[in-house]
């Protein structure tokens, strides 16, 4: 079974820049598997900040940006903000059998 | 815009089936060529795919919950419904509907308890 994965947590500091990472257990992520990411806070749905690797979702400011670096899926947040702090998912198309699959999330702490 | 609301009962016993509907506003469901998803969150954990439906009316589940799904879509009332079985204190979540994967309703939480 083909498990995607991401980083439990990270920390990063008020005005700095941290990339999340989406991967497989087996295999690559590549632009086909079209990586969309997400953005939650407590209490809320989740909020879809990228889709199809790179494209921003309307509203979401430009200092959120999606890519594929190495083999997996990438969201850069650039001057992370307070407000930032959340949980980020991403999810991958595996096939039309499976269809999409989450990551487990990522708890970004903002300190 | 597109919104999407979820309906339906909060509390279901076990081993009885969870029926949700999504309401569709701000756009026809027959319109374009989407599909239309049903995603699930247990309290304090991750987010899962249960399965969609495109407005031809074919599907696609997820293997894990595959015997157990059921997705219909009325384009007459422009809904979207969700049916699951056999239901245990596991299918206990926040039950997501969305266009695709990108607009998303606000989830309704849904407790399996008898």
């Amino acid at each position: 079974q083909t498990v995607v994965t991401q980083e439990p947590s990270f920390s990063v500091s008020p005005g700095g820049t941290v990339t999340l990472t989406c991967g497989l257990s087996s295999g690559s992520v590549s632009t086909s598997y079209y990586p969309t990411w997400y953005q939650q806070t407590p209490g809320q749905a989740p909020r879809t900040l990228i889709y199809t690797t790179n494209t921003r979702s309307s509203g979401v400011p430009d200092r959120f940006s999606g890519s594929i670096l190495g083999n997996k899926a990438a969201l850069t947040i650039t001057g992370a903000q307070a407000d930032d702090e959340a949980d980020y998912y991403c999810v991958l198309f595996l096939g039309s059998g499976i269809s999409w699959v989450f990551g487990g999330g990522t708890k970004l702490t903002v300190l | 815009q597109v919104q999407l609301q979820e309906s339906g009962p909060g509390l279901v016993k076990p081993s009885q089936t969870l029926s949700l509907t999504c309401t569709v506003s701000g756009g026809s469901i027959r319109s374009g060529s989407y599909y239309w998803s049903w995603i699930r969150q247990p309290a304090g954990k991750g987010l899962e795919w249960i399965g969609h439906i495109y407005t031809s009316g074919s599907t696609n589940y997820n293997p894990s919950l595959k015997s157990r799904v059921t997705i219909s879509v009325d384009t007459s009332k422009n809904q979207f419904s969700l049916k699951l079985s056999s239901v245990t204190a596991a299918d206990t979540a926040v039950y997501y509907c969305a266009r695709e994967i990108l607009a998303w309703g606000q989830g309704t939480l849904v407790t399996v308890s008898s």
